[in-house]
């Protein structure tokens, strides 16, 4: 099984913060993600890359940077972090033949005061 | 408009079976539905997945799923559920995916907005 691992677990930030949320997966997976989940919303999809140096927009991009440095490590940016930020937020990866069995992270709560 | 919908919240109690259900649009012929489970901590597991491709309906240790293609309409079943059950369900749509193999550029989970699943002792 998929190790996912995320840094912070929990994060507390000002309006017009800079917060960066790390993800590293070390099974070798090309596909990673980053999600957020809020209530009445499920996940939705913030960005995600297939492999290093790649990187794609998700559904709600607007606010969030990404970079994938590595095939393991997939970073979100916050970089003028909102209230409407506040969220929990996922990581995930997959590989190339299953990319639909995705296996995530522990998560991250923000909160944005 | 919500693609894939759950109910919000539902109970059982210990030993019972359980059911959850999910229904979703797609327009089309190929795709996936996946079963993902939310536990108090947050922590998202991997549960099961229906290709649509499979008119059998697909069996992971205690879950199990019975797939009504044609209603778009999928259910997880929990046999003899007990109290660890408890949880948030999630259902998520995975299309284009051809025989095992997902179709190019076309690779996003679609997921509900889950299913809060309590089983009483």
């Amino acid at each position: 099984e998929a190790a996912v691992t995320q840094s912070p677990r929990n994060k507390v930030t000002v309006t017009g913060g800079n917060v960066t949320l790390s993800c590293r997966q070390t099974n070798s997976h090309n596909y990673m993600y980053w999600y957020r989940q809020d209530t009445g919303h499920g996940l939705r999809l913030i960005h995600y890359s297939y492999g290093a140096g790649n990187l794609q927009i998700g559904d709600v991009p607007d606010g969030y940077k990404a970079t994938r440095t590595t095939q393991e490590d997939f970073f979100l940016l916050l970089e003028l972090a909102s209230p409407s930020q506040t969220s929990l937020y996922f990581c995930a990866s997959s590989d190339r033949q299953t990319q639909d069995t995705q296996y995530f992270g522990p998560g991250t709560r923000l909160l944005v005061l | 408009a919500q693609r894939v919908t759950q109910v919000q919240s539902t109970g059982s109690s210990q030993w019972g079976e359980v059911t959850l259900d999910c229904s979703y649009e797609t327009s089309e012929y190929s795709y996936l539905i996946l079963w993902y489970r939310q536990l108090f901590s947050g922590e998202m597991v991997f549960l099961i997945y229906q290709p649509s491709f499979d008119t059998q309906n697909q069996r992971s240790g205690h879950y199990s799923v019975v797939f009504q293609k044609s209603f778009k309409s999928i259910s997880l079943v929990i046999s003899a559920s007990q109290p660890e059950d408890s949880g948030t369900y999630f259902c998520a749509l995975s299309e284009a995916h051809i025989g095992g193999i997902r179709a190019s550029g076309s690779w996003q989970l679609i997921f509900g907005s889950g299913t809060q699943l309590t089983v009483m002792p």
